[in-house]
C-alpha cells in the first residue's frame, strides 16, 4: 500500500495561472516532505521542502503547504511558466531515517503558452 | 562531466544475460543510492551506500547485486533478470546520508 499518493496523474494549466499539485500521505510519522521536478531524460531535481513542524514554505514562485490534520500537502506554482512543464514528485522522509525518501507516483504538469 | 552520470542510458537484455549499470558522481559526495522506477509506480529505494559501506538493502532480490568500489562509483550488477525487472534505474548521491540527493538521468532497462 502506497504511503505517499499523488492521485492526479496529470494537470494542464494556462501560462500565468496558478498550478496546484496535490499529495496525500498515510503515515503521520513523516518528519519532512519534499517536492522533486523531473524533465524527460533527466533525473529528478529537488525543488522545495517543508518540515512537519511548519505549515508553509515559500521559495520564489513555489510554495508548499502542509495540512497535518488532513495528511495533505500541496505545491503551488504562481505564475506558471511553460518551462515548469515536467513531472512533479512528492516525497516524504520517515521519522528516524534521514535518507529514506518515499515517493509518490508523480503528476505530469503541462503549462500551455 | 558534472553531477551524477549513468551508463548506459538504455539497455536491452535477455533473461540469461549478465550486465552491469554504472553510476559516477563528480560532486565529492559520500553517500550513493540506487532507485527503481517501474511504469506508473513510485521510485523505490533499492540500496544505499555511505562511505562505501552498504547501509540499506531494501528486500531486493539477489539477482540485483550492488557494488561500491569507492565513493565516486556505484555499480548494479544484473543477472538472470525477469521481464518485470524492466524499469528505469536511477542513481543518486548526497554529501552525507540525509542531505539533499542529486539524481542521475537513469538507465532505461528492458528485459526480454
Amino acid at each position: 500500500d502506497q504511503q505517499v499518493k499523488q492521485n492526479s496523474p496529470s494537470l494542464s494549466v494556462q501560462e500565468g495561472r496558478i498550478s496546484i499539485l496535490n499529495c496525500d500521505y498515510t503515515n503521520s510519522m513523516f518528519d519532512y516532505f519534499l517536492w522533486y521536478k523531473k524533465y524527460p531524460a533527466e533525473g529528478p531535481t529537488f525543488l522545495i521542502s517543508i518540515s512537519s513542524i511548519k505549515d508553509k514554505n515559500e521559495d520564489g514562485r513555489f510554495t508548499v503547504f502542509l495540512n497535518k490534520s488532513a495528511k495533505h500537502l500541496s505545491l503551488h506554482i504562481v505564475p506558471s511558466q511553460p518551462g515548469d512543464s515536467a513531472v512533479y514528485f512528492c516525497a516524504a522522509i520517515p521519522r528516524g531515517s534521514s535518507y529514506k525518501l518515499i515517493f509518490g507516483s508523480g503528476t505530469r504538469l503541462l503549462v500551455r503558452p | 562531466e558534472t553531477g551524477v552520470t549513468q551508463t548506459p542510458r538504455h539497455l536491452v537484455m535477455g533473461m540469461t544475460n549478465k550486465k552491469s549499470l554504472k553510476c559516477e558522481q563528480h560532486l565529492g559526495h559520500n553517500a550513493m543510492y540506487w532507485y527503481k522506477q517501474s511504469a506508473k509506480k513510485p521510485l523505490e529505494l533499492m540500496f544505499v551506500y555511505s562511505l562505501e559501506e552498504r547501509v540499506e538493502n531494501n528486500s531486493v532480490p539477489s539477482r540485483f547485486s550492488p557494488e561500491c568500489p569507492n565513493s565516486s562509483h556505484l555499480f548494479l550488477h544484473l543477472h538472470t533478470l525477469q521481464p518485470e525487472d524492466s524499469a528505469l534505474y536511477l542513481c543518486a548521491s548526497s554529501q552525507v546520508l540525509g542531505n539533499e540527493q542529486f539524481f542521475g538521468p537513469g538507465t532505461r532497462l528492458t528485459v526480454l
